[in-house]
């Protein structure tokens, strides 16, 4: 069926550190979506990336969608980070699939 | 420009009590999305609205959800009557068209005792 898992479920960072989250998806996708969703609950769009790379700031993510996954990298990370990773895709006839999220922790 | 606002940011009520929650989307998007979100879990779709038409509610429990878009702007989503397992943020979320990228509101937490 269709599926979309995310890893790690869980991650503490060192405040500065770098990390990469890893969305794998069980088939072809139209769409490919990641947002933070802060402690308050707002799900704040990072980016819109079906297929390719592209940057924002400390931010950036790839997707290679021939082989069905995609990354999100952050670097030097800051409190302000944490939260939960939300990473949602669009399969051919299909509403947009969340993952079960990575919940980051940075502390300082 | 201003995102997707929703009302209220939290309501508490009684079960059997009816709740309704409302969502003005980002101007100019044809689209908008209702979403449940559980504790622990990402959002999942109740149903998505092409302008005032209601498409894609497969998920939206119809005995006691309901959920309407008039002239295609906000939308109302109404719960009636309340039960216990209807605690849950619910999400209101809009995009240019089906398949653009999507923007979500702040949701509206309820709790229902």
């Amino acid at each position: 069926g269709i599926q979309v898992e995310q890893s790690p479920p869980d991650l503490i960072l060192q405040e500065g550190a770098n990390s990469t989250l890893r969305c794998n998806f069980s088939d072809s996708v139209n769409n490919l979506q990641w947002f933070h969703q802060n402690p308050w609950g707002q799900l704040i769009n990072l980016f819109y990336i079906p297929s390719g790379t592209k940057q924002n700031g400390r931010l950036s993510a790839t997707t290679v969608a021939t082989e069905r996954y995609s990354l999100l990298y952050i670097s030097s990370s800051q409190t302000t980070d944490s939260g939960v990773y939300f990473c949602a895709v669009t399969f051919p006839g299909t509403p947009l699939v969340f993952g079960k999220g990575t919940r980051l922790s940075v502390i300082a | 420009e201003a995102g997707v606002v929703q009302s209220p940011r939290y309501k508490i009520i009684e079960k059997k009590q009816p709740v309704a929650f409302w969502c003005n989307p980002i101007s100019g998007h044809n689209t908008l999305y209702w979403y449940l979100q559980n504790l622990g879990q990402g959002p999942e779709l109740l149903i998505r609205y092409e302008n005032e038409e209601a498409v894609d509610d497969s998920q939206l429990p119809k005995d006691r959800f309901s959920a309407e878009r008039l002239k295609g702007v906000d939308s109302t989503l109404k719960i009636q009557p309340a039960e216990l397992g209807d605690s849950a943020v619910y999400l209101c979320a809009s995009s240019l068209y089906r398949g653009y990228e999507q923007y979500f509101g702040p949701g509206t937490r309820l709790t229902v005792t």
